[in-house]
């Protein structure tokens, strides 16, 4: 049985840092494509980053990209968000998504829907 | 990018009841590259359709999708008292991947 359970998530001020991870099992971690999803406070759903199987290559939305890195140890099973410069708008609970195994990335982005999603961390950036 | 555009917002019905649910995007959804989701209030989203009409792995047959280009639907063709939620589409055609602001089913 797939699972995926985050951890991390908190109360940090704006312009603060937080680390969030995804313990994976259940499924061979290293040979899937995974991502981060987002959703704010009573709205809908916003892809983050995705990052390949081995982790050479990695994807972000425009909204994120500079200030969040993704990242994973496939010796630990556990995929990682690494977010700095945090602002109130990255306020939302964070889902990490598994993908199927059949997808197809560019060097730019995995066209590609998500399987299995986490039951979330909540991120609240406020002062 | 990509605009998914969800109808109606809010949809207030009774179980048995047979519904259509519309996601209309702003560009041609290529390969028919849309899915489903359902959310109850607290719980991750649960994939119920990809590649605009095949159902996922352990999805009831009373949920289908159609469509392609730019017009895709969700039908539940009898509602369940579980069925009641906020469903999503999303495509995945084209970068950026994109959702929709949701429907949500509610019990009149």
């Amino acid at each position: 049985e797939v699972q995926l359970l985050e951890s991390g998530g908190g109360m940090v001020q704006p312009g603060g840092s937080l680390r969030l991870s995804c313990a994976a099992s259940g499924f061979t971690f290293s040979s899937y494509v995974m991502s981060w999803v987002r959703q704010a406070p009573g709205k809908g759903l916003e892809w983050v980053s995705g990052i390949s199987g081995g982790g050479g290559s990695t994807y972000y939305a425009d909204s994120v990209k500079g200030r969040f890195t993704i990242s994973r140890d496939n010796s630990k099973n556990t995929l990682y968000l690494q977010m700095n410069s945090l602002r109130a708008e990255d306020t939302a609970v964070y889902y990490c998504a598994k993908v199927p195994r059949a997808v197809y990335c560019s060097s730019t982005s995995c066209y590609t829907y998500f399987d299995y999603w986490g039951q979330g961390t909540l991120v609240t950036v406020s002062s | 990018e990509i605009v998914l555009t969800q109808s109606p917002g809010t949809l207030s019905l009774s179980p048995g009841e047979r519904t259509t649910l519309s996601c209309r995007a702003s560009q041609s959804v290529s390969s028919s590259y849309l899915a489903w989701y359902q959310q109850k209030p607290g719980q991750a989203p649960r994939l119920l359709i990809y590649g605009a009409s095949s159902r996922a792995t352990g999805i009831p047959d009373r949920f289908s999708g159609s469509g392609s280009g730019t017009d895709f639907t969700l039908t539940i063709s009898r509602l369940e008292p579980e069925d009641f939620a906020v469903y999503y589409c999303q495509q995945y055609g084209s970068s950026p991947l994109t959702f929709g602001g949701g429907t949500k089913v509610e019990i009149k």
